[in-house]
């Protein structure tokens, strides 16, 4: 079955660690994104990626990396610069040519102890 | 720029009953919209979409929405709603071609049986 897989589902780190959110498609998409769930605040986008070895950063990326290696991996960082990096976090993509419907993964939820 | 307003943050509603979730957006240019459906700590699923030609737009699981461009709204509803429809509802916007996805703060759907 084609789709997204994000790993873990849940996650713990403690302050001041950096960790690494895992984004995994099959979908052949050529665009991926990345973006940041908090209660009441709807989904609000950390990066995106349009191709291989591009990205641009989306309205709340301070604090984050991420790399795209591989047209089917976007991991997303979260450094210690994020203040308050506890959320859940959503990966998606999207293909031009299908009125950019995201599809998503089932998240990972981050907790900062 | 861009944006989504869902002006209901929480609808209760008795089973079988209708309903109609809100959401208005505001662009300076052509937009797509859709609707996406969440479902209690899982990733966002597609509902529906809209790009053009007839405003009322069917999709899944007997929901539909319409297109109102002078009102600048994308309204969902459905006539009878089941147990299984609670869930968060968001309401999205974008302009096409890999362009930024707006999302709007999501309404959560509470049935009633």
């Amino acid at each position: 079955d084609g789709g997204i897989t994000q790993s873990p589902k849940y996650l713990f780190r403690k302050e001041g660690q950096n960790v690494t959110l895992s984004c995994e498609q099959n979908l052949n998409h050529d665009a991926m994104y990345w973006y940041r769930q908090d209660p009441g605040q709807g989904l609000r986008l950390i990066y995106y990626s349009q191709i291989v070895n591009d990205f641009q950063k989306g309205d709340i990326a301070e604090g984050y990396s991420v790399s795209r290696e591989k047209k089917e991996s976007f991991p997303l960082t979260v450094t210690s610069a994020q203040k308050n990096p506890t959320a859940f976090y959503l990966c998606a993509s999207s293909q031009r040519g299908d009125l950019d419907t995201q599809y998503f993964g089932p998240g990972t939820r981050l907790t900062v102890l | 720029a861009q944006s989504v307003t869902q002006l209901d943050s929480q609808v209760p509603v008795f089973e079988e009953a209708p309903v109609e979730l809100r959401c208005n957006y505001s662009s300076s240019v052509s937009v797509y919209l859709f609707w996406y459906v969440q479902y209690p700590n899982q990733g966002l699923q597609l509902l529906l979409k809209y790009l053009s030609g007839s405003t009322l737009v069917k999709g899944i699981n007997g929901f539909e929405a319409e297109f109102n461009k002078s009102q600048t709204s994308f309204h969902l509803r459905k006539p009878s709603v089941h147990i299984s429809d609670t869930a968060e509802y968001f309401c999205a916007v974008t302009r096409g071609g890999y362009q930024k996805v707006t999302f709007g703060t999501g309404t959560k759907l509470q049935v009633i049986p």
